[in-house]
């Protein structure tokens, strides 16, 4: 069975530290990861990876994926207390998106 | 102006109701879906609709039909609503089936049954 499994599932951590969230997975004809940021509302869209080892960056957050161990890693520097969110993962497979239950990533003042 | 739009946001009846939930978006996108989001975050599509046909249909009660009057539209009917229904169900478009680029979610509609 397709899935998709993020860790940990919450992490608190104070303003300014750095920060690494994890997404492995195990699906059927693999074609991308997706990373999402939701807060009280929707999933927000941030990075989609397609090709193992090539770092997508927007600013002081960035992913990688690694194919062959299957997993991504969601990078975020310099944490803000507006990065306080659920980090959602999601991998499509053909015309399925499969979810990761996500990290709640909460940062302190 | 909005991209998605869902109505209600938030939903409360009672066990055995019929309810439905509406979803409109604005982008000219082509493909729409149903989300559900269970107590643990887990988002799980329920169906995904490319120019009003129905492309996506994962395992969901019969109780759920999902209707598609045109491509900017994307309606979910639930019938003889029941406790494991309570959850907040969100919409999505996006311009390709289950596109390269992002999916653009609705606010959500928070349904409790009791």
């Amino acid at each position: 069975e397709d899935k998709v499994v993020q860790s940990p599932l919450s992490l608190v951590v104070h303003e300014g530290d750095t920060v690494t969230l994890n997404c492995s997975y195990e699906v059927t004809n693999f074609r991308s990861l997706l990373w999402y940021k939701q807060e009280k509302k929707a999933p927000t869209f941030l990075f989609m990876l397609t090709s193992s080892g090539i770092e997508k960056k927007s600013g002081r957050l960035s992913s990688i994926l690694d194919k062959k161990e299957l997993f991504s890693i969601l990078n975020i520097t310099a944490t803000q207390t507006g990065d306080s969110a659920v980090y959602l993962c999601a991998v499509r497979a053909d015309y399925q998106l499969i979810w990761g239950a996500g990290t709640k990533l909460i940062i302190k003042p | 102006d909005t991209a998605v739009s869902q109505t209600p946001k938030y939903l409360v009846t009672q066990m055995g109701n019929d309810k439905s939930i509406k979803c409109e978006q604005n982008l000219g996108h082509d493909t729409m879906y149903w989300y559900k989001q269970d107590s643990k975050k887990f988002l799980k599509i329920m169906f995904s609709y490319n120019n009003k046909e129905l492309i996506i249909n994962e395992t969901v009660p019969n109780r759920f039909s999902p209707k598609s009057p045109d491509k900017a539209h994307l309606n979910l009917h639930i019938n003889s609503l029941e406790l494991g229904d309570s959850a907040v169900y969100f919409c999505a478009s996006s311009q390709e089936i289950i596109s390269f680029n992002e999916q653009f979610f609705g606010p959500g509609t928070r349904l409790t049954v009791l």
